[in-house]
Order: structure tokens, then sequence, then C-alpha cells
């Protein structure tokens, strides 16, 4: 069975550009969550969808919006972007919603996002 | 707000030795506690988990253990390798609900021969 796989795997953008991030779930896996991995604050959760609907959203502004299509490959967008964007933006996939007990989520490898 | 605080955050351990990594929360209404092992390049995998009504859970090298009073938990590494250098991230997960997983910031393990 393939693993989480997202694209592109690095991206060098300037301020004020916008991105979209590619994640393609493991198959039969309807839950993607995105978040953002940087040395100062880990990991931190940025939203979940599940079955096209958003579940669950960190703290971030509103530059950052995602969705999830039928066959529940998903995409994060941010918009007009900060040096402070520079991350690893990781997403993981899992068979049900990430809050459920007891439930193993799968992560790719990220993209590594570089803003100049 | 980082609600499960995890250290150190750094790590050196010689090989053979015993990895300690330790997890603090606050909300008690967490209810599954997994360990999360990153090599660079890589994703986060999961590595061991345990519930709270457990003290403590042995998988090979790797065990958790729970403190439900005290509200914290680690993971201890016996005979630690020079391939068990990585990044472990301890989490939290509140089940039910519109829940997410709250992760600890981190601890990059160095095991030197």
């Amino acid at each position: 069975k393939a693993g989480v796989t997202q694209t592109p795997r690095y991206l060098i953008k300037t301020r004020g550009q916008q991105v979209t991030l590619s994640c393609s779930p493991i198959s039969g896996h309807r839950s993607v969550s995105w978040y953002q991995q940087t040395p100062g604050q880990g990991l931190q959760f940025l939203f979940e969808y599940f079955s096209e609907t958003q579940r669950n959203k960190g703290n971030f502004p509103g530059r950052f919006s995602g969705r999830q299509f039928s066959n529940s490959r998903s995409e994060m967008n941010v918009s007009t972007l900060e040096l402070g964007d520079s991350a690893l933006y990781l997403c993981a996939s899992s068979s049900i919603p990430s809050g459920s007990s007891y439930n193993e989520q799968f992560f790719g490898p990220g993209t590594r996002l570089t803003v100049l | 707000q980082q609600q499960v605080k995890q250290s150190p955050q750094s790590l050196i351990v010689q090989k053979g030795g015993i990895s300690i990594i330790n997890c603090a929360y606050e909300n008690t209404a967490f209810d599954y506690f997994p360990w999360y092992q990153q090599f660079p390049g890589k994703g986060p995998a999961l590595l061991i988990a345990i519930r709270p009504d457990v003290s403590e859970k042995k998988e090979g090298r790797f065990t958790i253990s729970f403190n439900k009073s005290a509200k914290q938990f680690s993971l201890h590494i016996m005979d630690s390798q020079p391939g068990d250098s990585a990044t472990y991230f301890c989490a939290a997960i509140q089940s039910g609900g519109y829940q997410k997983v709250t992760f600890g910031i981190g601890t990059k393990l160095q095991v030197i021969p």
C-alpha cells in the first residue's frame, strides 16, 4: 500500500506570493490533517478534513486555507506569504477522524517551504 | 500556548545507554498518548502509545511510563543505538468530538558510538 505523498517536496517563494501544497492520503483514508513544523514551535495543527468537510482548525490566520476533494486528496493554500511561513508542512492521513482514540495518523514526508 | 510540555529539547546519549524523554500535560481530558519518531527528511511515524489506565507499556527497547496523578509520561529507550538518532515527539489526544492531536515540541536525540 502506497504511503502518504506530498508534492512538491521543496518550494521557494518570495514574500507576498501565494502557494498551494498537495497531499494524497493512503488509499481508503478519508481524514487528512495538516501541520506546520518549525524548530521553535514543533508541530502545530493547521486543520483537518474528513469527507471533504473541515472538522477542526488550529490557531492560524485566514491566509492559511485548505480543501479536500471527493477522492480524499487535499490541498493547502497560503496567500500573501510572510518570512515566518518558512517551515516544513506535513500532512497526515487516517481512516477515521484524528480526534478518535487509538487512531494512528500516517504522515507524509512533508513539503519544505522557504519564503525569501 | 503549549498544552503538552516536552523536555529536553536535545539529548546526547552514549551507545548502550538509556535515553529518557519527558512530557507533561494539563488537560485531564486527554485519553491517548502516542509517541512519534521522525528521521531527517521523513514525516513522523508512530512509535508506541499508551492509554491512561495503564502505567507502563513496553515494546522492545521502548517503554512508556505514565503517571496519571502527576499528569506526566515519559519515553525510555533502553540500550540506545546510533540508529535511534532521530527527533521524538510526544502527543496527546482527547477522543470524541472535534478534537485535534496536540504535540510536544520535540526532542532531538543523538546516540554517539
